[in-house]
């Protein structure tokens, strides 16, 4: 079993709308957990880092985490093109200091 | 957040030759890493480079090929050695000031193995 399954992508969602992407892993002792977006023939560049239950909030995106049924989520509101790009979560283990990605789910943003 | 800089930014090389990535810094940072992410693939951690000690590689990784240093803590070097088409990727190196910090990427080394 994979540690961290994200939901099956390509996944497309016009212009305003919201997307909502998905992560689940498998290592209960998870602590901290990240959503990296890389645009095509880019670098990992950080959205969001969450640790405890619940949502947070950053401009356009929430985070939601919920340690009890193991997912971590992404929602992208009012969905621009330029959101289009491969999204990948990440999370470290306890006292673990490298982080485990996900396989990422690529999101293209129709105008 | 650290800036990070990478140099090669990307290479064509031949089989059987070895190629040094460096990765810089702008700031001191406790933990670096390197990352290898392979055509439409996700993110894989080879090693954690540490500070004057021998670098921490993850399973299927070894010191023989991916050579490893880490002379101060804004600087490391990785090595591909002996290179096959196999070594085609993205190459990546991550920071973070703590343990349990952010981590930040460069822009990566582009490698081609003919």
């Amino acid at each position: 079993q994979k540690e961290v399954e994200q939901n099956s992508g390509p996944l497309s969602v016009p212009e305003g709308a919201i997307a909502s992407l998905n992560c689940t892993y498998s290592d209960r002792g998870s602590q901290s957990f990240f959503w990296y977006r890389q645009y095509s023939g880019k670098s990992p560049e950080l959205i969001m880092s969450i640790y405890s239950n619940g949502d947070k909030e950053d401009g356009r995106f929430t985070a939601q985490l919920n340690k009890a049924s193991q997912y971590v989520s992404l929602l992208i509101r009012d969905s621009q093109p330029s959101d289009s790009a491969t999204y990948l979560c990440a999370f470290r283990s306890g006292s673990a200091r490298q982080l485990t990605f996900g396989s990422g789910t690529q999101l293209t943003v129709l105008p | 957040s650290a800036v990070i800089s990478q140099k090669p930014s990307r290479d064509i090389c031949q089989r059987g030759t070895s190629l040094t990535i460096q990765c810089q810094v702008d700031s001191q940072v406790t933990m670096m890493f390197w990352y290898r992410q392979q055509p439409g693939q996700s993110l894989t951690l080879i090693a954690t480079a540490n500070q004057g000690s021998e670098a921490t590689y993850e399973s299927g990784f070894v010191i023989d090929k991916f050579p490893i240093s880490r002379p101060n803590l804004t600087f490391s070097t990785l090595t591909v050695s002996n290179m096959s088409p196999e070594d085609s990727s993205i190459y990546l190196c991550s920071a973070a000031t703590s343990a349990q910090e952010t981590q930040y990427f460069g822009p990566g080394t582009r490698l081609l193995v003919l």
